[in-house]
């Protein structure tokens, strides 16, 4: 079965402080995407970051970025200045099985404190 | 901009009634799916489609149907509900464009079993 694997089920970082979500996958694939979910209070799931598995470049958007490390399996976010809004359960995922079909992780819950 | 559209938010059940779970969405894409999410477990796939008469089973089908009549339903049936069944359902859709594709979610419905 494809996994996803969030090791961190819960962290938190001081407002204005970086901090880094990890999240690591399997796939038999060479070509794919993974993505990284943003889920506040509200309880809507948002787009944070996109990656695409050909590409060397680490994504980056605004203050989050990612460590793409294709070999390991390995997809780190990274927040920097982090903002109290950040707060919010984060999940990783990646296509399982099919392209669009995704798999989710467990998910990392942030907390941001002023 | 309605997007993907879930109703109802929030709905009671007594063990044994059915019910369905209705999604709408306006952006004319070709990839629909429902996902479950429960505290610890993030999301999880049940069932998808990738047009109009076709869909598949996905990770935790059981207790659970759907159709896909039109392009913009995507409703999801419970049989006979059980308190297992206790969650939060997500509505999902997509381009079916290489897995490149963000996937757009409807705000979630709440779905208590007594």
């Amino acid at each position: 079965a494809q996994t996803v694997t969030q090791s961190q089920p819960e962290m938190s970082v001081q407002e204005a402080e970086t901090v880094t979500l990890s999240c690591t996958y399997d796939t038999s694939e060479s070509d794919y995407y993974l993505f990284w979910y943003k889920q506040p209070p509200s309880r809507q799931m948002i787009l944070v970051i996109r990656q695409e598995a050909y590409k060397q470049q680490n994504a980056t958007e605004n203050r989050f970025s990612v460590n793409f490390q294709k070999a390991a399996k390995s997809f780190s976010l990274k927040i920097s200045d982090s903002q109290l809004g950040d707060a919010a359960m984060y999940f990783c995922a990646r296509p399982g099985g099919s392209n669009y079909k995704l798999t989710f992780g467990k998910g990392t819950l942030l907390t941001v404190n002023p | 901009n309605a997007g993907v559209t879930q109703t109802p938010k929030f709905q009671v059940l007594k063990t044994g009634q059915s019910m369905t779970l209705q999604c709408a969405q306006d952006m004319n894409h070709e990839y629909m799916s429902w996902y479950r999410q429960d505290p610890g477990m993030g999301l999880r796939l049940i069932h998808y489609s990738v047009g109009a008469g076709i869909t598949d089973q996905g990770e935790v089908p059981n207790g659970y149907n759907v159709s896909r009549s039109t392009t913009e339903d995507f409703p999801l049936r419970l049989l006979s509900a059980a308190p297992s069944q206790t969650s939060v359902y997500f509505c999902a859709s997509s381009y079916l464009r290489d897995g490149a594709g963000e996937l757009f979610f409807g705000e979630g419905s709440r779905l208590t079993v007594l």
